[in-house]
């Protein structure tokens, strides 16, 4: 079983429409990551989380540290939001730097 | 303030020879991660360096190898290339090796084994 598990793998919507993209970790973590990686590779960075949630724009990000889940909210998604969306964890324990990836969630928004 | 630069873009190699990838830290970051992502999966954590030194390394075997320079730009290094080390290889930058404030990523650089 990986340490982070992502759902759904593929998730197609119309624009406009409310995503949200799950992550579940095994592991004790400091820190959680949301990135965004886009065809050509290049990776951005989203959120980092320890608690709580964050907003940005119209991506919003929370995570339940009991429950060992995140989520990422897009609203009111539109076509340039098509990307992989990664979950990352800080392993608590683990070598500085090494973020553990899940295997990301391939969005595709249509007009 | 730029961003973390990655060269080259693309890369195809011989089985067994050696490569050399390259990445420029974003201006202040003092801590470069590598990671290699093959297709289909999440990136997987080759190793940091903070401060010209490696501080931490994943299940990766000593043919691959790295540096830092002391303006924090970083290398890797892969010896005798197989098949399976095909793959995007992306650096990361961040000012502190706990990433308090995240991480910088490059684009990667592509290689690909033959």
């Amino acid at each position: 079983k990986n340490e982070v598990e992502q759902s759904p793998q593929n998730l197609t919507a119309q624009e406009g429409e409310f995503i949200t993209i799950n992550c579940s970790y095994s592991v004790g973590i400091s820190a959680l990551h949301w990135l965004q990686q886009h065809p050509g590779g290049g990776i951005v960075s989203l959120f980092m989380l320890s608690s709580g949630k964050k907003k940005h724009g119209r991506l919003i990000a929370t995570i339940n540290i009991q429950e060992k889940h995140s989520s990422l909210h897009i609203t009111a998604s539109h076509p340039r939001d098509s990307a992989v969306y990664i979950c990352a964890v800080r392993d608590y324990g683990g070598s500085q730097g090494n973020l553990i990836f899940g295997k990301g969630t391939k969005l595709s928004v249509k007009p | 303030e730029t961003g973390v630069t990655q060269s080259p873009t693309h890369l195809i190699k011989t089985r067994g020879q050696q490569v050399t990838l390259r990445c420029s830290s974003q201006s202040g970051h003092n801590t470069v991660s590598w990671y290699q992502q093959a297709l289909g999966q999440g990136p997987q954590f080759i190793f940091q360096y903070y401060r010209e030194e490696e501080n931490g390394r994943g299940n990766f075997p000593p043919r691959f190898s790295g540096l830092q320079f002391p303006n924090y730009s970083s290398e890797l290094n892969v010896n005798a290339l197989e098949l399976d080390d095909s793959a995007l290889y992306l650096c990361a930058s961040s000012w502190t090796p706990q990433a308090d404030e995240g991480y910088t990523f490059g684009s990667g650089t592509r290689l690909t084994v033959v």
